[in-house]
């Protein structure tokens, strides 16, 4: 139990277009979410918190107008990188959080920005 | 402010070791801390979970301890093998609300060499 599921697993785009992430947690409803940015040999860096039908909570120096985030149900939670450049190329992590406040990771996506 | 720590950064052992990876955090006050594996490129899998109550969780070859009062856990792995070749990191959580989130430490990377 408690998958979480990413799509695409791998997306190449072109500077200055939008991506999608889309996380889903399969079988269990997830009213927490958060996406986290992964770049080489360094650790996880939480980007933000999508809480079910409200707006996401944003850490420190993350632009919420470059990463839109929408948790539109309980069971999906998006990220849009808006006019994507070379710098946002990255692997981008989702987690829903389950019972016992336990976070179930996605398997990641690999963006590169062209 | 919480941080975590792992030492080693980085083992290398031969098939058949048994071994010890660190996490260190600053504050006590933890709701729970989480073990997970990372291999390259991929997402995480979580390993262990021990709530701040608990003192010791295992599964299989793997145990990890917890010593709220010093800020201490380890994760002990028996009889290494090369498939426990991974990344190992270290996640605390605090109590409510914004503390919920994981804070990470950057992690070991273990290399188990037939």
């Amino acid at each position: 139990g408690a998958v979480v599921s990413q799509h695409p697993s791998r997306v190449i785009c072109k500077s200055g277009t939008s991506v999608k992430i889309e996380c889903r947690s399969l079988d269990f409803q997830a009213t927490t979410m958060f996406w986290y940015r992964q770049f080489p040999k360094q650790s996880l860096m939480l980007m933000a918190t999508s809480n079910e039908g409200s707006k996401a909570t944003y850490e420190q120096g993350v632009e919420k107008d470059k990463f839109l985030i929408n948790h539109a149900s309980l069971t999906l939670s998006t990220l849009t990188v808006t006019s994507a450049h070379p710098e946002d190329s990255s692997f981008y992590i989702c987690s829903a959080m389950g019972l016992a406040d336990t976070q179930y990771f996605g398997p990641g996506t690999r963006l590169t920005v062209l | 402010k919480q941080e975590v720590t792992q030492i080693p950064a980085a083992l290398s052992v031969p098939e058949g070791e048994n071994l010890v990876l660190n996490c260190s955090f600053t504050d006590s006050a933890i709701y729970n801390l989480q073990w997970f594996r990372q291999d390259p490129g991929k997402g995480l899998t979580s390993l262990l979970l021990i709530q701040s109550s608990q003192r010791e969780q295992t599964s299989g070859r793997l145990n990890a301890s917890l010593d709220k009062s010093s800020g201490r856990s380890t994760l002990y792995i028996a009889a290494s093998q090369p498939g426990d070749s991974a990344t190992y990191l270290c996640a605390v959580s605090g109590y409510a609300g914004n503390n919920r989130k994981l804070i990470w430490g950057l992690g070991t990377s273990l290399a188990v060499n037939p």
